[in-house]
């Protein structure tokens, strides 16, 4: 079975500055694909960014990127220009993509502040 | 565009009472999933609809839970009777799911907000 781990209950960081959230996970499978989850207090789970593992090339979307490193099965969020609305709990999630395997499995959080 | 949309966002139950959540995912997305989420954890799925089948229940405490999807469209949980461990939050997610049953990523899975269950 897939495990998904999140080693930092929470993070802080100032406005404007650039915070990094970790991930590990555990597979023995080759195809997959791994996200990042926003959860702000509304509870609404937004997706933020995803990587398919057969792309060698992380993945970015605006301030928002990845350093997957496939072989060590790490999937860290960096965040650039951190900004107030981006206060939240972050998910990291784990999908299969062989077969009919579509369940995600979610990390255990990290809850990031953003201070002013 | 609407999104998932789930209701009650709050229920406060006493214990062994029932209790029923109500999910009505995006138009046109044939896969609905609930996920339980316990305080300070990720979301676990509990089962996933395609379309009115459901393909995944191994998580779903049976003699406790059930779902229904029926028509294929909107879905209810149930719980019958309540235990004071089954205080959490129940997300409802849907997708859109190729013949097949492979899930592109770009077909993402999309989150309603929850309903927020306490049993006393």
């Amino acid at each position: 079975a897939q495990t998904v781990t999140q080693s930092q209950p929470e993070m802080s960081v100032q406005e404007a500055e650039t915070v990094t959230l970790s991930c590990t996970y555990d597979t023995s499978e080759s195809d997959y694909y791994l996200f990042w989850y926003k959860q702000p207090p509304s509870r609404q789970m937004i997706l933020v960014i995803r990587q398919e593992a057969y792309k060698q090339q992380n993945a970015t979307e605006n301030r928002f990127s990845v350093n997957f490193q496939k072989a060590a099965k790490s999937f860290s969020l960096k965040i650039s220009d951190s900004q107030l609305g981006d206060a939240a709990m972050y998910f990291c999630a784990y999908r299969s993509a062989t077969g009919t395997a579509s369940k995600l499995t979610f990390g255990t959080g990290t809850r990031l502040q953003v201070t002013l | 565009e609407a999104g998932v949309v789930q209701s009650p966002r709050y229920k406060i139950i006493e214990k062994k009472q029932p209790v029923a959540f109500w999910c009505n995912p995006i138009s046109g997305h044939n896969t609905l999933y609930w996920y339980l989420q316990n305080l300070g954890q990720g979301p676990e799925l509990l089962i996933r609809y395609e379309n009115e089948e459901a393909v995944d229940d191994s998580q779903l405490p049976k003699d406790r839970f059930s779902a229904e999807r029926l028509k294929g469209v909107d879905s209810t949980l149930k719980i019958q009777p309540a235990e004071l461990g089954d205080s959490a939050v129940y997300l409802c997610a849907s997708s859109l799911v190729s013949s097949g049953g492979v899930e592109a990523s770009y077909n993402e899975q999309f989150f309603g907000p929850g309903t927020r269950l306490t049993v006393l």
